[in-house]
């Protein structure tokens, strides 16, 4: 079975700062899919960034980055020149065949002015 | 762009009470999912649907049942509310590799 592990409940950093949120998972599978998903307060889960397993190249999206390392099942998000509006739960979650989505704990940012 | 939309926000339910909770989607998605959104536990998957009147069990169907009458449409039912569903149920409908979430409904059982 799938699993999506976040080690970190809680992180805070000051705008304008990098932070790297982390994410392990276990699957048995060669082709699959890792998201990183954001529920900004009282709002709706939207997708960040998408990786797919057979793509080497880490996916980017503006200041999100991935470092997708397929070896180590690793699948950390970094966000660059962090904003107010980057304050929101993060979760890591996995896709294969069947479509069903396997979610981590979740990380809560808070970004401080 | 894609729109989910989930019946109630807030909702307050008797323990015992059976409860429907609605979600409506507008982009002709075949796939549709409920989890359930606990602190520390992530979301977890309830039930799924791949079209009209099929539906799968998810990792935690105990307690639950679903319907899918009309393909925009799929529905949460708790048969006989208890206090450990209180939670957080999202709705999500996709096709291929994507997924798109309603806004949440956030059901008290007391």
């Amino acid at each position: 079975a799938q699993t999506v592990t976040q080690s970190q409940p809680e992180m805070s950093v000051q705008e304008a700062e990098t932070v790297t949120l982390s994410c392990t998972y276990d699957t048995s599978e060669n082709n699959y899919y890792l998201f990183w998903y954001k529920q900004p307060p009282s709002r709706q889960m939207i997708l960040v960034i998408r990786q797919e397993a057979y793509k080497q190249q880490n996916a980017t999206e503006n200041r999100f980055s991935v470092n997708f390392q397929k070896a180590a099942k690793s699948f950390s998000l970094k966000i660059s020149d962090s904003q107010l509006g980057d304050t929101a739960m993060y979760f890591c979650a996995s896709i294969q065949g069947a479509q069903k989505l396997v979610f981590g704990q979740g990380t809560r940012l808070t970004i401080n002015p | 762009d894609v729109k989910v939309t989930q019946s109630s926000r807030y909702l307050v339910k008797r323990t015992g009470e059976k409860v429907f909770l609605e979600c409506v989607q507008d982009m002709d998605h075949e796939n549709m999912f409920w989890y359930r959104q606990d602190p520390g536990l992530g979301l977890r998957l309830i039930y799924f649907s791949y079209d009209v009147k099929m539906k799968e069990k998810g990792d935690i169907p105990e307690g639950y049942s679903v319907s899918r009458e009309k393909k925009e449409r799929f529905s949460l039912i708790l048969e006989s509310a208890s206090t450990n569903q209180t939670s957080m149920y999202l709705c999500a409908s996709g096709q291929q590799y994507e997924q798109y979430f309603g806004p949440g409904t956030r059901l008290t059982v007391t």
